[in-house]
């Protein structure tokens, strides 16, 4: 059973457009929300990741959005670049679990 | 500083056999996560270690097992290979662990089972 849902699946954008990465969850006591950013033959590493007190958080190009009474969280990765083009997971995770919990992923692809 | 490093990056068994993948942290690094990775299900998390105890464990069948060593490297077992364990294994440290951490993921081993 997924902890985390995300969508899409997949999705392709022109170069400078805007994507966006939606996430939902279930279990209130998740205090910890990362996003992580995997390219082939790589192991994931973490983009960005947000805690529930604050509704927005920006690195960048990258800002997570966060909906704590509708329990969803999203990504958006803005003027995106094919640089970009790599799969995306958002995670959860809370105090004492000592895992996380990821989404099925999506895969972005920049076209130029 | 040294990232993540696992072995072998690439691994063929054949079912009924068992393998063993190995895990170096990040220096100072004290927890060890590991996840397997497939099209189908995606990130499950298997284990984590700090300290050489195992903290949690995910809903895997016994067949899958692991260990931390004092120096904090870590391996994980299968035995009695099935071909769904076909999969990329990943393994993530951090300071002292998952909540509220950065992990760090090293590049996985991947393996094959016929």
């Amino acid at each position: 059973q997924q902890q985390v849902k995300q969508s899409p699946q997949s999705l392709i954008v022109q170069k400078g457009g805007i994507s966006i990465i939606n996430c939902a969850y279930e279990n209130t006591a998740f205090d910890y929300f990362p996003w992580y950013q995997q390219f082939p033959g790589k192991g994931p590493a973490l983009l960005i990741a947000i805690r529930p007190d604050v509704s927005e958080k920006k690195e960048g190009r990258f800002t997570i959005s966060f909906n704590k009474s509708a329990k969803q969280f999203s990504l958006h990765i803005m003027d995106s670049q094919p640089g970009d083009s790599a799969t995306y997971f958002c995670a959860a995770s809370r105090e004492n679990d000592y895992k996380l919990s990821f989404g099925a992923g999506t895969t972005v692809t920049v076209r130029a | 500083k040294a990232g993540v490093t696992q072995t072998p990056r690439y691994l063929i068994k054949t079912r009924g056999q068992q393998v063993t993948l190995s895990c170096s942290p990040i220096s100072g690094h004290r927890s060890v996560s590991w996840y397997q990775q497939t099209p189908g299900q995606g990130l499950q998390f298997l284990f984590e270690y700090f300290s050489e105890t195992q903290r949690n464990k995910g809903n895997f069948p016994g067949r899958f097992s692991g260990r931390q060593f004092s120096n904090s490297r870590s391996e994980m077992n299968v035995s009695t290979l099935e071909l769904g364990d076909s999969a990329l294994y990943l393994c993530a440290s951090s300071t002292s662990g998952p909540s509220g951490e950065t992990q760090y993921f090293g590049p996985g081993t991947r393996l094959l089972v016929l």
